[in-house]
Parts: structure tokens; C-alpha cells; sequence
């Protein structure tokens, strides 16, 4: 099984609402990824968990605050966001820590469709 | 250098071809490469992937042919249909202290004629 669910799959908010994406993986993995995708164009990485610890930040602004509860969940919470903000947003997840690079292939969710209006 | 290099951006085969995609890395750090397929509306799901010691990886009309001298490797779909109709991502992964990351090709639009 190498599912990454992600909800909600759709979210409109206003540029001064609060709001939250959610992923969740239960293959027992210790990397978390968070990306955004804009159309066209490869997924861009915003953060990465390792261990449940902030690993990478892609100089990403902060209106975008990730959090991991723990090993299966991974939050982005949204606050002020622009217009271009609009995008799909894609959680992702690696085993790690298994010796080789081969087993620490990167698995992507469905992804949550952001608008912001 | 931190770059793959995809070619074409886009390609129109007729079903039952052969759909051919190329990439083309330059940084010798990099020590696997997987090919993502995307479909509209939906994330990237991994398709197949390779490590550089290994020169052609095959899992049904899919292959991968890697050219570890060249830096080059590329996807052949044989036997296109339409419903591999997608845009396919190659990207390579890297190792940087205790961390991997996906470098990305620019994708390639695939379109299957019937």
C-alpha cells in the first residue's frame, strides 16, 4: 500500500481566512513532504519533515506554517494568503533511513486544489 | 549542477506507437532516477524508476534505458494507448546531508491518438 490522502481535495478561502490541509500516511515512513504545484510545471518543494523535525523550508513565506503531530500526519496551515497562492498543493512521503537511495522513493497524495479569492 | 533536462515539452504519438521522452542530468551525485506520471486533476504517481548501475529497467510496456556515460536516460512506452495519455515527469534524487530531494524535469505532455 502506498497511499497518501490528503483532504480537504478542494478549498476556496478569502485572502483573510484561516484554513488548514491535512495529509496523512500510514506505510510507517519518517519523511513528509509538502510541495506546490502550479499548472504546467513540476512541483516546486515547500518543506520537508524528517523524524517529525522541520528539515527543509524553501525560503517559503510565512504565511504558510507546516506542522507534523506526528509520524502519520502532516499539516500546512494557510493565513493570508494572495491570489497566487492559487495552486495545487501536494503532500508527499519517503521511507528514509533504510540505507539506500532506492528506498527512499518519493510518494506522492492526490493533492488539495487551493483557490484563494 | 541542479538540473534535469526534459525533451520534448510536449509529443502526439498514434496508438500502438512507440512514446519516447528524454532526460538529461549533469550532476554525478545524483543516484536515482524515477519517472512520475501525472494525470490532469491528480498528483504524480511514481511509474517506474532506475538506479544508474542498472542500464534498462523494464515493467511491462514501460522501460527505462540509462546511459550512465552519456548522462542521459529516457522512457519508451511501447504500444501507446490513449489512456496513458498524461504528462510524465523524470527527476532525479539527491542526497544532501540526511535529506533527499527530487530535482525535476519540466515535464512532457503526452497525447495518444486513437
Amino acid at each position: 500500500d502506498t497511499e497518501v490522502t490528503q483532504t480537504p481535495k478542494h478549498l476556496v478561502m478569502g485572502m483573510t481566512n484561516k484554513k488548514s490541509l491535512k495529509c496523512e500516511q500510514h506505510m510507517g515512513h519518517r519523511a513528509m513532504y509538502w510541495y506546490k504545484q502550479k499548472a504546467k510545471k513540476p512541483p516546486e518543494l515547500m518543506f520537508v519533515y524528517s523524524y517529525e523535525k522541520l528539515s527543509i523550508n524553501e525560503s517559503v513565506p510565512s504565511r504558510f506554517s507546516p506542522e507534523c503531530p506526528n509520524s502519520s500526519l502532516l499539516n500546512l496551515h494557510l493565513h493570508a494568503l494572495q491570489p497566487e497562492d492559487s495552486a495545487l498543493y501536494l503532500c508527499a512521503s519517503s521511507p528514509r533511513g533504510q540505507g539506500t537511495v532506492s528506498g527512499n522513493t518519493i510518494y506522492f497524495g492526490e493533492g488539495s486544489w487551493l483557490t484563494v479569492v | 549542477q541542479q538540473q534535469v533536462k526534459q525533451s520534448p515539452q510536449s509529443l502526439i504519438v498514434q496508438k500502438g506507437g512507440i512514446s519516447i521522452i528524454n532526460c538529461a542530468y549533469e550532476n554525478t551525485a545524483f543516484d536515482y532516477f524515477p519517472w512520475y506520471q501525472q494525470f490532469p486533476g491528480k498528483g504524480p504517481a511514481l511509474l517506474i524508476a532506475i538506479r544508474p548501475d542498472v542500464s534498462e529497467k523494464k515493467e511491462g510496456r514501460f522501460t527505462i534505458s540509462f546511459n550512465k556515460s552519456a548522462k542521459q536516460f529516457s522512457l519508451h512506452i511501447m504500444d501507446s494507448q490513449p489512456g496513458d495519455s498524461a504528462t510524465y515527469f523524470c527527476a532525479a534524487l539527491h542526497r544532501e546531508d540526511s535529506n533527499y530531494q527530487l530535482i525535476w524535469g519540466a515535464g512532457t505532455k503526452l497525447i495518444i491518438k486513437p
